[in-house]
């Protein structure tokens, strides 16, 4: 059964900081990996996609990258900003069609 | 190009009562996924429709059905609600045409049951 973690649960940084977000999940055998971003009370805004025959994905100042055999991905965010406040969710995908997601990193930019 | 959108937007109803939700894809996409997200959790995956059948469901009971029209819209149906069925309700629609597993979320039905 396919299980994703991700640390740290919430993370305060000030602004201008580079950060790192984790995710770990617990079956190899995914088709891609995907990070969301999250406003309180929204949906989810797609930030990155990696199929699982990548390594890394950028998209402006995000970078991610995954790491399949040891099951890890890590969301790379550069310069943060307040706006970048928000919760980060990772999902990974397995057969198609079911998505497994952590619980979210709750990230706080402070001006 | 309208996006996924959902209705209604917040919900309240009371213990044993049933509830539909409904979402629309986003044009030229045929597959509906609906997932369950308590506070502060990650979405659950509900079930996924593709060309108006069910093409794979999560850990939930039967009380929670769907249905996905010819214009591939979508339906969430919840019977006998219980106090933990309270969460945030989201669809995500993807496109054949795209990645498969490319999803967009729509944003949400926030339902509350008393």
């Amino acid at each position: 059964k396919q299980e994703v973690t991700q640390i740290p649960a919430a993370l305060s940084v000030p602004e201008g900081e580079n950060l790192v977000l984790n995710c770990s999940f617990t079956d190899s055998a995914i088709y891609n990996l995907q990070w969301f971003r999250q406003d309180p009370g929204k949906g989810l805004t797609s930030l990155l996609l990696i199929q699982s025959s990548q390594r890394e994905q950028t998209s402006g100042r995000l970078n991610a990258s995954l790491d399949k055999s040891s099951g890890r991905s890590t969301l790379y965010i550069a310069a943060s900003q307040p706006g970048d406040s928000a919760t980060y969710l990772c999902a990974v995908i397995s057969g198609g069609f079911k998505t497994i997601f952590g619980a979210g990193t709750r990230l706080f930019v402070k001006a | 190009e309208t996006g996924v959108t959902q209705s209604p937007t917040h919900l309240i109803k009371t213990r044993g009562q049933q509830v539909t939700l409904r979402c629309s894809s986003q044009s030229g996409h045929n597959t509906v996924s609906w997932y369950q997200q308590a506070l502060g959790q990650g979405p659950q995956f509900i079930f996924q429709y593709y060309r108006e059948e069910e093409n794979g469901r999560g850990n939930f009971p039967p009380r929670f059905s769907g249905l996905q029209f010819p214009n591939y819209s979508s339906e969430l149906n919840v019977n006998a609600l219980e106090l933990d069925d309270s969460a945030l309700y989201l669809c995500a629609s993807s496109s054949p045409t795209e990645s498969r597993d490319t999803q967009y979320f729509g944003p949400g039905t926030r339902l509350t049951v008393l």
